[in-house]
């Protein structure tokens, strides 16, 4: 079957780094999207990554290893407002859309 | 980035009554757009790709005669809960696929509440 796997929750401080994991099995690969999605809104698209390697975007870096079946998500200089479910998201051989659970992440000042 | 909206953003019924959900493009044209649901601290769970012009494609598990949807346009798509009851309480959001990666754009969501 098709699984991805992220943490369930994780918890940073303000000001800090913090990495969230993801690793997908899926059948074929289309390429990896990761959302942010705010409690009580839809998702708002973060990234996209089809090739090895790190994609950066201002505070937000995606990195892909498709070797592996593993990509995270890396965010900087942490905002409260980043406080959010980040979600992980695979592209299989049809072009559906595989989802993640989600992570929950919780920034304490 | 490309706009999606939908309407309404929350709804109250009472049980047996149907509810019609809207999902419109705003600036750009959409073959395809999704319905999805989301219960409180759970995953997006796709419920149907729906196709402009030809019928939707279901998941595995969603009654089609009970999640009517209509893609009519090339910028709304239309889901209608039927015979809602408690259980169908839930956050459904639409998305329409634009941009460079073909990424989705969603819908800001309407909260359903069945009583």
């Amino acid at each position: 079957g098709q699984n991805i796997d992220q943490p369930t929750e994780m918890t940073a401080t303000e000001g800090a780094i913090v990495q969230i994991n993801c690793t997908y099995q899926t059948s074929g690969f289309n390429g990896l999207f990761w959302y942010q999605q705010h409690a009580g809104e839809a998702p708002t698209f973060l990234s996209y990554n089809v090739l090895d390697g790190l994609e950066e975007k201002g505070r937000f870096s995606s990195f892909l290893s498709r070797s592996k079946g593993y990509s995270y998500l890396l965010l900087k200089e942490l905002q409260m407002k980043d406080s959010a479910s980040y979600l992980c998201a695979v592209l299989d051989s049809n072009y559906q859309l595989i989802w993640g659970a989600g992570t929950k992440l919780i920034i304490k000042p | 980035g490309a706009v999606v909206s939908q309407h309404p953003s929350w709804v109250i019924c009472k049980s047996g009554t149907s509810v019609k959900i809207e999902c419109r493009s705003l600036d750009f044209q959409a073959t395809t757009m999704f319905w999805y649901r989301q219960f409180p601290k759970q995953s997006l769970m796709l419920m149907a790709t729906s196709n402009e012009g030809s019928k939707a494609t279901y998941e595995q598990g969603v009654e089609k005669d009970k999640f009517l949807i209509n893609h009519a346009s090339l910028t709304l798509s239309t889901l209608t809960v039927t015979s809602a009851h408690p259980e169908d309480s839930s956050f459904y959001i639409c998305s329409a696929q634009q941009g460079e990666y073909n990424e989705q754009f969603f819908g800001p969501g309407t909260r359903l509440t069945v009583l």
